[in-house]
């Protein structure tokens, strides 16, 4: 079955830094992979979404991450963190059924400090 | 822009009573689902929902739970005896068209105590 491993619980940031949370996944085909965020009280966000093409796609809110089937990843990074973006942020998989419910990492919590 | 809606945002109850969790699904969508998130731990599927029947439900999903599209609109969730662990956030999602690639829409949950 497919899972995504997020190894990071906490990140702390400042602003203006850059950012990477990590996310690796386990499933033997092509999976698609997202990356949602999630704010204080919130619901889920999509951030970015992959599929298939450029291993390098461009989401919302400055986001961006990048597929590596070498390294069976999914990182999303951020030139330059700002203090709004203070989430939890989950990594999922997508269960190629038909049914296509999502699978969650446990999510990295990151901080950002002024 | 639309949006899935939830209701209650916050519900308590009593252990062993039965709760009825509300969701309104993008008009257009064809797809419905139901997540929970147990404070501190990663969201989990329960069930999904097309055509008026389950198309998968998770081993969490057991006979305590049902889910109902009543009137085209709306899509509950309920819980006909509620236990101390069912307390957790509820997420309402749906998609449109058929494809892997349409997105998951969420609501912005129900969080569930249950006393």
């Amino acid at each position: 079955a497919q899972s995504v491993t997020q190894p990071d619980i906490h990140i702390t940031v400042s602003e203006g830094a850059s950012l990477e949370l990590r996310c690796n996944y386990s499933y033997g085909a092509t999976p698609y992979l997202f990356w949602y965020v999630q704010s204080p009280g919130q619901g889920l966000q999509l951030l970015l979404k992959y599929f298939s093409g450029d291993t390098l796609v461009q989401g919302i809110k400055g986001f961006e991450a990048e597929f590596k089937r070498s390294q069976s990843s999914f990182n999303l990074r951020k030139p330059s963190v700002h203090w709004s973006d203070a989430a939890e942020y989950f990594c999922a998989v997508i269960n190629t059924g038909t049914a296509s419910k999502l699978t969650f990492g446990t999510g990295t919590r990151l901080q950002v400090t002024l | 822009e639309p949006e899935v809606t939830q209701t209650p945002s916050h519900q308590v109850t009593q252990m062993g009573q039965e709760v009825i969790l509300r969701c309104v699904p993008i008009s257009n969508h064809l797809y419905f689902y139901w997540y929970r998130q147990i404070l501190g731990q990663k969201v989990e599927f329960l069930v999904s929902f097309y055509n008026n029947e389950i198309s998968e439900k998770s081993e969490i999903f057991d006979d305590q739970f049902s889910v109902e599209r009543p009137d085209g609109s709306n899509f509950t969730l309920k819980i006909r005896s509620t236990k101390l662990e069912d307390s957790a956030m509820y997420f309402c999602a749906s998609r449109g068209g058929q494809g892997n690639f349409n997105e998951q829409f969420f609501g912005p949950g129900t969080r569930l105590t249950v006393l």
